[in-house]
């Protein structure tokens, strides 16, 4: 999901159930991507990374599912906790000798307990 | 390890004031970029420095500069600010320059009055 403007969209998820939370990236000749945590505060805090020749990474309790045929990235998260409770970036890159990442507007996700 | 720490963490500065803030990055990491997040536009890139030259720069006016120094620290400088310039200013680092985790700090929370 994307927005615009200052709502970002918002998924609600009740404690202990599984999140995904979907990102549409822009750039067909991106490499490299990056999902983001940001809460109240803070700067982006890094969760997991994920380059265009695998479709899935896994982590501690987290998941990342890429689609390039359709430009597609999720982030799924286990268990899901109220800690888990923030903004969620996806970024992507274009590769080579280039640090530069574009960003996604945001999901918030609500963790209800 | 230490994160990635930025100076000061808030600033209120006056329209038509300059600015300077302070990023030093994890140790080890050669690369800092900067970005610029606001509720309107989200998380944009500035550019980005490594071995103390700018590598890369987003759209941005010639207002917005910086630099890198030897130890690999970097300030940013925002010169003649307008209300606009009101946001969070972000760092990143990452150990060489390309596809990597990129680290940020907490930012630095610029109020232009």
């Amino acid at each position: 999901g994307e927005s615009v403007g200052l709502h970002l969209p918002t998924l609600s998820v009740q404690e202990g159930d599984n999140s995904i939370i979907n990102c549409a990236y822009s750039n067909s000749a991106s490499d490299y991507f990056i999902w983001y945590k940001q809460e109240s505060g803070k700067g982006p805090q890094f969760i997991i990374d994920i380059r265009s020749n695998m479709d899935k990474r896994q982590g501690q309790r987290v998941t990342v599912l890429l689609n390039k045929t359709v430009k597609h990235l999720s982030l799924q998260i286990a268990a899901t906790q109220p800690g888990d409770s923030a903004v969620y970036f996806c970024a992507e890159n274009i590769g080579g000798a280039n640090s530069k990442l574009t960003f996604g507007k945001g999901i918030t996700l609500s963790v209800r307990p | 390890k230490a994160g990635v720490t930025q100076t000061p963490r808030y600033l209120i500065k006056t329209r038509g004031q300059q600015v300077t803030l302070s990023c030093s990055p994890i140790s080890g990491h050669r690369s800092v970029s900067w970005y610029q997040q606001t509720p309107g536009q989200g998380l944009q890139f500035l550019f980005e420095y490594f071995s103390e030259t700018q590598r890369n720069k987003g759209n941005f006016p010639g207002r917005f500069s910086g630099r890198q120094f030897s130890n690999s620290r970097s300030e940013m400088n925002v010169s003649t600010l307008e209300l606009g310039d009101s946001a969070l200013y972000l760092c990143a680092s990452t150990r060489q320059r390309g596809a990597y985790e990129q680290y940020f700090g907490p930012g630095t929370r610029l109020t232009v009055t």
